[in-house]
């Protein structure tokens, strides 16, 4: 069985860093990109971007770009999305996402990770 | 970048009614076209895929279509466990994804 599992809630306060995790199971880690998603309390779903596991190319949304970094390490099939000097406005749900076998769409998703920045 | 409009932006309608969704693309996206449904506190769900194509394991009663700009997501006899909110994703050839600003679909 294909499973995304994201790390826990994290509460951090303002200029603090960040890394967040989502572990893939159940299939071939490197044969399908991990994309990040952000849900802001009460608002729509924004994509931030994508990673090729195999061999880390990494897409941003415009908005994204700069502001956050994707990563993974193939060696434990875990991709990591991070930031440098967390914002309040950085409060929200993250969740990843990857595509199934000839689909360009996220079918199989995280369950979330609540990121709370808050001094 | 290619910028999504939805619409409505929420609608109130019957157990059994045919419910229709528009999404908009700012410019020619081909089948590019993905749509979601997403319950309170749950993790998006992929309903339809390459604008018509339904994924594997989701009722019938859900269905797309489209092509180029403007695209219909449609319901054709809502249930009460359809109450959700529902997103149109569009993609490009460099994996750059877009989602509109969603419809919140509840009953009447």
């Amino acid at each position: 069985e294909v499973q995304l599992v994201q790390s826990g809630a994290e509460v951090k306060k303002p200029g603090e860093s960040l890394k967040i995790s989502c572990k893939g199971s159940g299939y071939s880690f490197t044969s399908y990109w991990i994309g990040w998603v952000r849900q802001m309390p009460g608002k729509g779903l924004e994509w931030m971007g994508i990673i090729y596991p195999g061999d880390s190319d990494t897409r941003y949304s415009p908005s994204f770009q700069g502001q956050v970094t994707i990563s993974a390490d193939k060696s434990i099939s875990t991709a990591y999305l991070q930031w440098s000097s967390l914002k309040a406005s950085d409060t929200a749900m993250y969740y990843c996402a990857r595509p199934g076998p000839g689909v360009v769409a996220a079918t199989h998703w995280g369950q979330g990770t609540l990121v709370t920045v808050s001094s | 970048d290619i910028q999504m409009t939805q619409s409505p932006s929420s609608l109130s309608a019957s157990v059994g009614d045919r419910v229709t969704i528009t999404c908009q693309a700012s410019q020619d996206i081909s089948n590019y076209l993905n749509w979601y449904q997403q319950k309170p506190g749950k993790a998006p769900k992929l309903l339809i895929y390459d604008a018509s194509n339904l994924e594997t394991g989701v009722p019938s009663r859900f269905s797309g279509s489209g092509s180029g700009t403007d695209f219909t997501f449609t319901i054709s006899s809502l249930q009460p466990e359809d109450i959700a909110t529902y997103y149109c994703q569009q993609y490009d050839n460099l994996l750059l994804f877009t989602f509109g600003p969603g419809t919140k679909v509840d009953i009447k």
